[in-house]
């Protein structure tokens, strides 16, 4: 599976944008991006998955590049309960997920 | 509630005591996943069952712990003789794998181990 790179920490102010960017330049044709979260003490939560085309749901957003090598995940409205550790994987066929050291999201009012 | 469901939450042991953790899938999934996440680290890869049949181990997966997933339903991971090292949240996943989907995990919400 390709490996992702993710700054360690961001900040973002309540109610504004955050953007959560990932690089995977590795990553080949067939391998999805995912994007899960962790609040603290509590199991990973699955967020968007994509593959070549920009997703939205209920929760985010993700844009991936055009040659695939890097993504971003955007929450558009960050609230205080969107302060978490954010993980971007590179996933090929069904069979696991790895994942890095993540993004510390963290949102302040 | 039916997500996926891990006991004990918590868990503090003697090094050399041997433990056991278990997990409830959701229902209907047939692929059930072991991961443990250390302080500061994301959850790393130890074994994943399809069904009853446990088809890969991470080397992170030494000879004493033992998964099993009897009737493909719910599944124990065991640790002997436990080492302070195996201090760790034990997080369990599971997913459906179709044509339809890309098969993504729910995890449960980890079981805490604390070897003295």
């Amino acid at each position: 599976d390709a490996k992702t790179t993710q700054p360690t920490s961001m900040d973002c102010a309540e109610g504004r944008a955050a953007n959560l960017p990932c690089n995977h330049s590795t990553i080949s044709g067939n391998e999805y991006v995912y994007w899960y979260r962790q609040i603290h003490s509590q199991g990973p939560q699955y967020i968007i998955h994509g593959l070549k085309n920009n997703e939205t749901n209920e929760m985010a957003s993700l844009i991936i590049t055009e040659d695939r090598k890097s993504s971003t995940l955007i929450l558009p409205h960050a609230t205080l309960r969107d302060t978490a550790v954010y993980y971007c994987i590179v996933r090929y066929n069904f069979n696991k997920f790895y994942f890095g050291s993540g993004t510390k999201l963290n949102v302040k009012p | 509630d039916t997500g996926v469901s891990q006991d004990p939450r918590h868990k503090i042991t003697k090094r050399g005591q041997n433990v056991t953790f278990r997990c409830d899938p959701i229902s209907e999934h047939n692929r059930l996943y072991w991961y443990r996440q250390t302080l500061g680290q994301g959850p790393e890869f130890l074994t994943y069952f399809q069904n009853e049949a446990q088809l890969e181990k991470s080397r992170l997966l030494s000879d004493r712990f033992s998964a099993e997933r009897p009737k493909g339903s719910f599944s124990t991971l065991e640790i002997q003789r436990t080492e302070q090292g195996d201090s760790a949240m034990y997080l369990c996943a599971s997913s459906q794998v179709r044509v339809t989907n890309t098969g993504e995990l729910f995890f449960g919400e980890g079981s805490r181990l604390t070897v003295l």
